[in-house]
């Protein structure tokens, strides 16, 4: 089984300093991981994803993460947030064979970018 | 097409009516999904179609049925709903076969009165 840890619930930071939203994850198999952002009223948009190679993956609107396999994490970075940046951040895993290939969610973070 | 477009985007209804959900994506997805979203919280997995065939029912009450008439369509039949039942409901699909790829739509705002 999987589970994942969002290890803030909320981060309130300035706009234009720098942001780190962490995520730990538990699996006894290989997994795919996966950061999606959700803007207030909206649904779901991938912001990036790990599925092989590179630790470090660059994704959408200037965010990259990089996998810790040792330390199981994979946390997500922004050099300089932008109010627009406001949001609620989820992590998710997903084992990358078997069967079973459902998402397993964070509890997620909101991240609250302030003028 | 990259999207998968959800009608209608807000609904009310009351406990008695009968109503559905619509989902459709051309992207030639062979899995698609229902989650039941609550505020501030992670999507709750509903319902998992693949390649038109349910193959995931995640302990949803009977009220909710869910229907997949093609492989470009998802439907979710609702009927005497509960006021704990208002939440944002979400499909999603990706391609069949891979864990990766998700795409998910804006969802269905639902208000049970």
């Amino acid at each position: 089984a999987q589970s994942v840890t969002q290890l803030d619930s909320q981060v309130p930071v300035f706009e234009e300093a720098p942001v780190e939203l962490r995520c730990n994850y538990s699996s006894s198999v290989s997994v795919y991981l996966f950061w999606y952002v959700q803007y207030p009223n909206q649904g779901l948009q991938l912001l990036l994803k790990y599925l092989s190679g590179s630790t470090l993956v660059k994704g959408i609107n200037g965010f990259e993460a990089e996998f810790n396999k040792s330390q199981t994490s994979f946390h997500l970075r922004k050099p300089s947030v932008h109010i627009s940046d406001t949001a609620e951040y989820f992590c998710a895993v997903s084992p990358n064979a078997g069967n079973n290939r459902k998402l397993i969610w964070g509890l997620g973070t909101s991240l609250a970018v302030n003028p | 097409d990259t999207e998968v477009t959800q009608t209608p985007k807000h609904l009310v209804m009351g406990m008695t009516n009968k109503k559905s959900l619509k989902c459709e994506q051309h992207m030639g997805h062979r899995a698609m999904y229902w989650y039941k979203q609550k505020a501030k919280k992670p999507p709750e997995l509903m319902f998992v179609y693949s390649y038109e065939k349910l193959s995931i029912n995640e302990s949803v009450p009977s009220r909710f049925s869910p229907e997949c008439p093609n492989s470009s369509l998802l439907n979710l039949h609702l009927h005497a709903l509960q006021p704990e039942d208002s939440a944002l409901y979400l499909c999603a699909s990706r391609p069949g076969g891979r864990t990766d790829g998700y795409t998910f739509g804006s969802g269905t705002r639902l208000t049970v009165v």
